[in-house]
């Protein structure tokens, strides 16, 4: 049950894109359509971005988009807003009929 | 509005066993599976267990295996964790966490509650 693999930081000015990266193996990321991904601000619970690779729940912003190919997933931010300083994680099923997370990436707006 | 309420947390030293309850409302709780989700004090997320909507079934991380027990009382909307021979790298918050979807996908999180093992 090794940790998904997701780089430690990402930054960006405000308006521009950027995309965190999350990377598993068959057994996880690459073999089933159940990456979600999660987004952490200091001090708070953790809250839903993205589920099935790329459906967003209600009431989170357009500006966040989910896709994936082979074994790694990917989060797209675009038109970065101050609010959207947070950290995020990545989390998939696995083959074992368990979840796993990734490490987390603390994204910055400079 | 669905709500998540954890309890049980606290001080407790290693080898001593602890028991966490989560209050759900706000939905119907006997058809969502559940989670426990930990995150030690500047980390990651760490996943701990799941347990399916009518308690059928439950998976757990290599890490808690046979030292942590997920359960429910679907009559009372409450998920349990109990937790036994616990270990200071088991410090952390948990969060318990609704499940949607056929794998349930941990979508609403709890606020967390802190358990710190410490002699």
């Amino acid at each position: 049950q090794s940790a998904l693999t997701q780089p430690a930081s990402v930054s960006g000015s405000p308006g521009q894109s950027i995309t965190i990266s999350c990377t598993g193996t068959s057994s996880d990321v690459g073999g089933y359509n159940y990456v979600s991904w999660y987004q952490q601000r200091p001090g708070k619970a953790p809250k839903l971005m993205i589920y099935d690779v790329s459906k967003r729940p209600s009431g989170v912003s357009n500006r966040f988009f989910g896709s994936k190919s082979g074994n790694t997933a990917s989060l797209t931010v675009s038109g970065l807003q101050a609010e959207d300083e947070a950290d995020y994680f990545c989390s998939s099923y696995t083959r074992s009929s368990t979840w796993v997370f990734g490490g987390g990436t603390k994204l910055t707006v400079l | 509005q669905v709500q998540l309420v954890e309890s049980g947390g606290g001080v407790v030293q290693p080898g001593r066993s602890l028991r966490l309850s989560c209050a759900a409302s706000g939905f119907t709780f006997n058809s969502y599976g559940m989670h426990w989700v930990r995150q030690a004090p500047g980390k990651g997320l760490e996943w701990v267990a799941i347990i399916w909507y009518d308690g059928t079934n439950e998976y757990s991380a290599d890490s808690v295996k046979a030292r942590f027990t997920i359960s429910r009382d679907n009559s009372k909307n409450t998920l349990y964790l109990q937790m036994n021979s616990l270990r200071v790298e088991d410090t952390a918050v948990y969060y318990c966490v609704r499940g949607i979807d056929y794998y349930a996908t941990p979508d609403i999180w709890g606020q967390g509650t802190m358990v710190t093992v410490a002699s």
